[in-house]
């Protein structure tokens, strides 16, 4: 079956070390999301991508970045990792030619910066 | 921007009851309201969605209704079982627009057996 799938899914990194989280798509979706779910706080925006050369910061993207490495690729970075950054990183997708509206989530990434 | 705010944070019911999720939104441009489904430790999944030109729609046992004066939208579920104990996202967004949905907090409801 098509799916998104996220790699690793379990990190524990310390505190100023890069890290990246990768994403990939089968769905030959041309939309791409970076989330981050914290408890309380639901899911919050980081990046998003509409096509490959297409990059756009979301509700909470200091101290992310991001690439679009091909359609089927999406990779989160965190340049220097800070403990407020442990959370539940989803990676999403969706489809203009179906709308665009419905998101498709991969199996999130669970952070531990110590 | 869009400021969607989302009630009960939590919600607690006996199997067989119903259990109903209220969400607001802020931008009168928002023209479609999914609502998503996370079990425990499983990514967020939709279950239903409702356009702005319809008040009310229904699968089974989860119905949503939309107020659009009033700037409100509701998950609806009745006959409550333990498998419905997940956490619920409600979303609104500008469809035709930017896409991208600004999502509630979430509540957690958990069904007693």
């Amino acid at each position: 079956d098509a799916d998104v799938t996220q790699t690793p899914r379990n990190r524990i990194t310390k505190t100023g070390k890069r890290i990246m989280l990768e994403c990939s798509q089968t769905k030959g979706h041309d939309r791409m999301y970076w989330y981050r779910q914290d408890p309380g706080l639901g899911l919050r925006l980081i990046y998003y991508s509409f096509d490959v050369k297409d990059i756009n910061k979301g509700e909470i993207s200091d101290g992310y970045s991001v690439s679009r490495q091909a359609q089927a690729k999406f990779s989160l970075s965190l340049e220097s990792a800070i403990p407020n950054q442990t959370a539940l990183y989803f990676c999403a997708t969706s489809d203009y030619r179906q709308g665009g509206e419905t998101q498709y989530f991969g199996p999130g990434t669970r952070l531990l910066v110590l | 921007g869009e400021n969607v705010e989302q009630h009960p944070s939590t919600l607690s019911v006996q199997e067989g009851d119903s259990a109903v999720i209220k969400c607001t939104y802020s931008d009168s441009a928002s023209n479609y309201f999914p609502w998503y489904k996370q079990e425990l430790g499983k990514r967020p999944q939709l279950i239903i969605d409702i356009r702005s030109n319809v008040g009310e729609k229904k699968d089974q046992r989860i119905a949503v209704t939309l107020n659009k004066t009033a700037k409100h939208f509701s998950l609806h579920i009745t006959e409550t079982q333990p498998e419905d104990s997940a956490v619920y996202f409600c979303a609104a967004l500008a469809s035709g627009g930017s896409y991208i949905p600004t999502f509630g907090r979430g509540t957690s409801l958990i069904v007693h057996p």
